[in-house]
């Protein structure tokens, strides 16, 4: 079992917003920055959101994120079929002192 | 570019040992902590282990503590981790990603970027 609490998985139609969730505590999400990775398969995990809500250079402000006490949310409108991926969140847990990566949620576009 | 590459990869028996490399280029290397986080095939993101800038702290999953070693090199850019007692369980694809910033505390558990990654097959 994961630290961070995510969908398994999540649909919806092009053009459409979806939204995933990650639940943690207050050693994880709820006192440390949380960032999402968006993984197509055969390729490596790839940067989509940092410092909760930021984005990377070159990434499509599509893609939203957002914190709230210990969860944290993933937003992505105008879906693409090229959206199409696993999607995963990651803080550091400050008791653990460890990394945390949610178990992922696999978007499908349909 | 930022630009991190894993090899070292290959098949082992259980019990065995091998050693993985992540050579960094486009970047400061010394001025940053590394990780390295696997994939099981067909499964979620497990982080690992972390080194900070000069090596001096290290930080390991309960999963893997005891069995494997995180290091670094800054005069090669090279971060390395040596696995050793493998399991049939630690059989997964391996990547190293740069850590953007930690404090004498804390880090921001943010990964960027990654290595492509390289496989490690534990089987008899």
């Amino acid at each position: 079992q994961s630290v961070l609490t995510q969908p398994p998985s999540v649909s919806a139609a092009p053009g459409q917003t979806v939204t995933i969730s990650c639940s943690g505590s207050g050693s994880n999400i709820g006192n440390n920055y949380v960032s999402w990775y968006q993984q197509v398969p055969g390729a490596a995990p790839k940067l989509l959101i940092y410092d909760n809500y930021k984005r990377p250079s070159g990434i499509s402000d599509r893609f939203s994120g957002s914190r709230s006490g210990t969860s944290a949310t993933l937003g992505i409108s105008g879906l693409q079929t090229g959206d199409e991926a696993d999607y995963y969140c990651a803080t550091w847990d400050s008791s653990l002192s460890e990394g945390v990566f949610g178990g992922g949620t696999k978007l499908t576009v349909l | 570019e930022e630009q991190l590459a894993e090899s070292g990869g290959g098949v082992v028996q259980p019990g065995g040992s091998l050693r993985l490399s992540c050579a960094a280029s486009g970047f400061t290397f010394d001025d940053y902590a590394i990780h390295w986080v696997r994939q099981s095939p067909g499964k979620g993101l497990e982080w690992l282990s972390l080194i900070d800038w000069d090596g001096r702290r290290t930080f390991y999953a309960n999963s893997v503590k005891g069995r494997f070693t995180i290091s670094r090199d800054n005069s090669k850019n090279s971060v390395y981790l040596e696995m050793n007692n493998l399991r049939t369980e630690d059989t997964a694809l391996y990547f190293c990603a740069k850590e953007e910033y930690c404090s004498s505390v804390k880090c921001d558990g943010r990964f960027d970027p990654w290595g492509q990654g390289t496989l490690v097959t534990v089987s008899s």
